[in-house]
């Protein structure tokens, strides 16, 4: 079985840019969450989304914003970039929103310049 | 607002054990995870509680009180693979869905 599966896998963009983000949870899992991780920290919290709604929000500016398709696959988007949004993102599935135990992908590695 | 701190870095030895601990301050606290993060890979899942009491999976154990807001991973019989960053992520209810809050996690040295 496949399991969460992130793209693309590393990207640069220019400060001012827009980027989006994916994310294919594992098959039947329902519950997608995104995170940022910055080198030397923990990933912090952006969002999560069950059955297409959104169900958790971190503390992140209005510039990233996400949604879940009806085959539960995720997008992360972002709005003009700034520097600091380079970091690790990645993207963490579970069978149900109650589950505790997450799988992640491996990442999207995002580079602004 | 939830907040979590565990120590910034262990170093230990081969074959000895480790404890790595956690303590947090969360609202709406569910439970408490352990994730393990190899450098350049993905956070893997370890061990969830969300009762009192230890948790044993293999080399790994998992304790937590709530009562304190303290929990602990015991990682036994290390070894050099062993040598990763671990997390302590808080699980938080708030209005109708749940966060995950990870703490900013502590770096594993595992000697020969």
């Amino acid at each position: 079985d496949a399991g969460v599966t992130q793209s693309p896998t590393h990207l640069i963009k220019t400060r001012g840019q827009h980027v989006t983000l994916r994310c294919s949870p594992i098959s039947g899992h329902k519950s997608v969450s995104w995170y940022q991780q910055v080198l030397g920290q923990g990933p912090q919290f952006i969002f999560q989304y069950y059955e297409k709604e959104e169900r958790g929000r971190g503390n992140f500016p209005d510039r990233f914003s996400a949604r879940q398709f009806p085959n539960y696959s995720s997008e992360l988007n972002v709005n003009a970039l700034l520097l600091g949004d380079s970091a690790l993102y990645l993207c963490a599935s579970s069978l149900e929103l109650a589950n505790y135990g997450y799988t992640f992908g491996s990442g999207t590695r995002l580079t602004v310049v | 607002g939830q907040s979590l701190e565990q120590p910034s870095e262990v170093t230990a030895v081969e074959g000895a054990i480790v404890q790595i601990n956690c303590t947090y301050q969360t609202s709406g606290f569910y439970g408490l995870s352990w994730y393990q993060q190899h450098d350049g890979g993905a956070p893997t899942f370890l061990s969830y509680n969300a009762l009192d009491g230890l948790e044993e999976t293999g080399r790994f154990s998992s304790f937590l009180s709530r009562s304190d807001s303290y929990g602990y991973l015991l990682l036994q019989e290390l070894q050099m693979k062993d040598s990763a960053s671990y997390f302590c992520a808080v699980r938080d209810q708030e209005g109708g869905g749940f966060k995950t809050i990870f703490g900013a996690g502590t770096r594993l040295f595992v000697k020969a």
